[in-house]
């Protein structure tokens, strides 16, 4: 069965400071790989996607992600993190034709002035 | 954003009394799904649609039933609400490529 891992529950970084995310995932083929965020009270928002090709993949809000096919990982980087990008992060995993996803329990980010 | 409207945003209701939330969609999306989201859990799908009255379970679907007789509306319904379905409730649509997106939010309390 698929599965997301997002081994930590929480991050704190500081402002200014490089941000990453890990997320290791359960798939015997090559999955679609997904972030999202979440802030309080909020529904989900798209940072970025992996299908196939390219292996780093650039997101909006100046994400990044790559996929490791050897580790079965797509962590999640920021170079510079902002004060405005302390949320929720949700790694997913869409596997099979029905296009269903299955959710990492998500990183919660706190920024520090 | 994508045309998601979510209704109630908020309800509080007692055990043992029905429960219906509302998904409404302006996308014209094939698929919609609802999910559960709870502390250390993150997102859980509960049931999809993939077309107009075709349904199928997700991982956590007890409890919970879902219609969809027009393409723009999914309802799920807990036909007799439990404590343990205290939650928030997203709903998601998506047209293939498996990118879901998802709207606000339905925060249901069972007392």
């Amino acid at each position: 069965a698929q599965s997301v891992t997002q081994p930590d529950i929480h991050i704190t970084v500081s402002e200014g400071a490089s941000l990453e995310l890990r997320c290791n995932y359960s798939y015997g083929a090559t999955p679609y790989l997904f972030w999202y965020v979440q802030s309080p009270g909020q529904g989900l928002q798209l940072l970025l996607k992996y299908f196939s090709g390219d292996t780093l993949v650039q997101g909006i809000k100046g994400f990044e992600a790559e996929f490791k096919r050897s580790q079965s990982s797509f962590n999640l980087r920021k170079p510079s993190v902002h004060w405005s990008d302390a949320a929720e992060y949700f790694c997913a995993v869409g596997a099979d034709s029905s296009y269903k996803l299955i959710f990492g329990s998500g990183t919660r980010l706190l920024v520090r002035p | 954003d994508a045309g998601i409207t979510q209704s109630p945003r908020h309800k509080v209701t007692e055990t043992g009394t029905p429960v219906t939330l509302r998904c409404h969609q302006t996308e014209n999306h094939r698929y919609m799904y609802w999910y559960r989201q709870d502390p250390g859990h993150g997102l859980r799908l509960i049931h999809y649609s993939y077309g107009v009255k075709d349904t199928d379970k997700g991982e956590v679907s007890d409890g919970y039933s879902v219609s969809r007789s027009k393409t723009e509306d999914f309802l799920l319904t807990l036909e007799s609400a439990t404590s343990s379905q205290t939650s928030v409730y997203f709903c998601a649509i998506s047209e293939g490529q498996a990118t879901q997106h998802f709207g606000d939010g339905t925060r249901l309390s069972i007392l």
